[in-house]
């Protein structure tokens, strides 16, 4: 089974600015979805995009998916120091849904 | 609505020793997933349940993990005998009905550490 491949793997920003990541896959899927990781916590379902959709927002969230060069982005504007995370994308297709290694974001006070 | 229970929070064990954890998932849901989660890396699926059967376990290492639902609600996993590389933060999933288009909802998990 196929693993989105995030990029970058860190980030660090200053509070306020906006956070930028990417995720890329090879073989076509249903859907793509986003999930942040606190330290020490499970995994929270941030937003959903399926294959047919090419932008969707949810607050300070807006994700985009570009079918025809395999990629997804996640967006973060106007960021808190709570949104220090990491970020993953997971897959949607025939074998289920298949998790990257993540982007770990910093928000610098 | 009370999220996805797990216990223990932390185990410390020996190589070769056995361990169980323990799952309650969000109370209606039919699917039950366990990940292993390698520090540094993403979940990745160990076993799904569709209520009290199993789905997918194509990626549980059956000779030494296993895990049950019996009543389709409650879920344990267990390794007997540990290796070393069994360290890793053992998380607990759950959703609403089974299909990659749901969104999965997650326990703290179970921080493993095999010395």
């Amino acid at each position: 089974s196929q693993q989105g491949e995030e990029d970058p793997q860190a980030l660090s920003i200053q509070e306020g600015e906006n956070a930028t990541m990417n995720c890329s896959y090879k073989t076509s899927i249903n859907n793509l979805q986003w999930y942040r990781q606190n330290s020490g916590r499970g995994l929270v379902h941030l937003i959903l995009i399926r294959s047919n959709e090419r932008e969707k927002h949810s607050g300070r969230l807006r994700v985009t998916l570009d079918t025809s060069k395999k990629s997804s982005s996640l967006l973060i504007t106007a960021s808190r120091a709570a949104d220090t995370a990491s970020y993953f994308c997971a897959l949607g297709g025939a074998d289920g849904l298949t998790f990257g290694k993540g982007t770990h974001l910093i928000i610098q006070p | 609505e009370a999220g996805v229970a797990q216990s223990p929070r932390y185990k410390i064990i020996e190589k070769r020793q056995s361990v169980a954890f323990w799952c309650n998932p969000i109370s209606g849901h039919a699917t039950l997933y366990w990940y292993q989660q390698i520090l540094g890396q993403g979940p990745k699926l160990l076993i799904q349940f569709q209520n009290n059967g199993v789905v997918d376990d194509s990626q549980l290492p059956k000779d030494r993990f296993s895990a049950e639902r019996l009543k389709g609600v409650d879920s344990t996993l267990k390794i007997q005998p540990a290796k070393l590389e069994d360290s890793a933060v053992y998380l607990c999933a759950s959703s609403l009905i089974a299909g990659e288009d749901q969104p999965q909802h997650f326990g703290d998990g179970t921080r493993l550490s095999i010395l």
